[in-house]
């Protein structure tokens, strides 16, 4: 079964960069990776999406190695307002079906 | 705003009551999906219906039962209701049939409180 593991908590401070990385050791071949955000009492928020290599959109990067069996999500820069919880998400392929299992979060905590 | 709604945003109700969750997907969106939240358990994947037809189940419990109408909007039911239910309840949508690469847009979610 496909399983993730992200660090429980993270704590930084404003402007500085943040990684947070994720263990998917029995991602399938054709899982994308995927990255939620989400805000106490809120719904989660899609921040950024890969399979392999690099990805970069206006809010993040992700960074995928070779043998996908971990991914790292890159905050550059980060304000008080991304204090959130963050969770990667991969599929497991139940009988053909598509099983969406998110990790427990990363909750990251901004410093002034 | 994701687009996607939920009804009721809280609900309080006693052990053994059956309860109904409704969700309405973002305007176009097939799939819709079904998590549960708990303080213990992270984000669960309960069920997810594509255009009206069961496409995955995850740790949904016999005690809970989903469905998808024709205009696409979907209800969950939770019945013989037991403390441990207390959670928050998100439906999430997406465009097409559950792959990994499909965004999901989460509605706000509903709280059930179970006393």
């Amino acid at each position: 079964l496909a399983k993730t593991t992200q660090p429980i908590s993270m704590d930084s401070y404003e402007g500085q960069e943040v990684n947070i990385t994720c263990s998917h050791n029995n991602i399938a071949t054709n899982d994308y990776i995927t990255w939620y955000q989400q805000f106490p009492s809120q719904g989660p928020r899609f921040i950024i999406q890969g399979y392999k290599t690099k990805v970069t959109n206006e809010v993040a990067s992700l960074f995928i190695p070779a043998d996908r069996k971990s991914s790292t999500l890159s905050l550059p820069r980060v304000s008080l307002s991304d204090t959130a919880v963050y969770y990667c998400l991969v599929g497991d392929a139940a009988g053909g079906s598509y099983i969406p299992t998110f990790g427990r979060g990363t909750s990251l905590i901004v410093h002034p | 705003d994701s687009g996607v709604t939920q009804t009721p945003k809280h609900l309080i109700t006693a052990t053994g009551q059956r309860v109904t969750l409704r969700c309405s997907p973002r305007s176009g969106d097939l799939s819709v999906y079904w998590y549960q939240q708990s303080l213990d358990q992270g984000l669960q994947f309960l069920i997810q219906y594509y255009n009206g037809e069961e496409r995955a189940k995850g740790n949904i419990l016999e005690r809970f039962s989903a469905q998808q109408f024709p205009d696409l909007h979907s209800e969950l039911n939770l019945s013989s209701l037991e403390l441990g239910d207390s959670a928050l309840y998100f439906c999430a949508s997406s465009g097409t049939s559950g792959r990994s690469y499909n965004e999901q847009f989460f509605g706000p979610g509903t709280r059930l409180t179970v006393l």
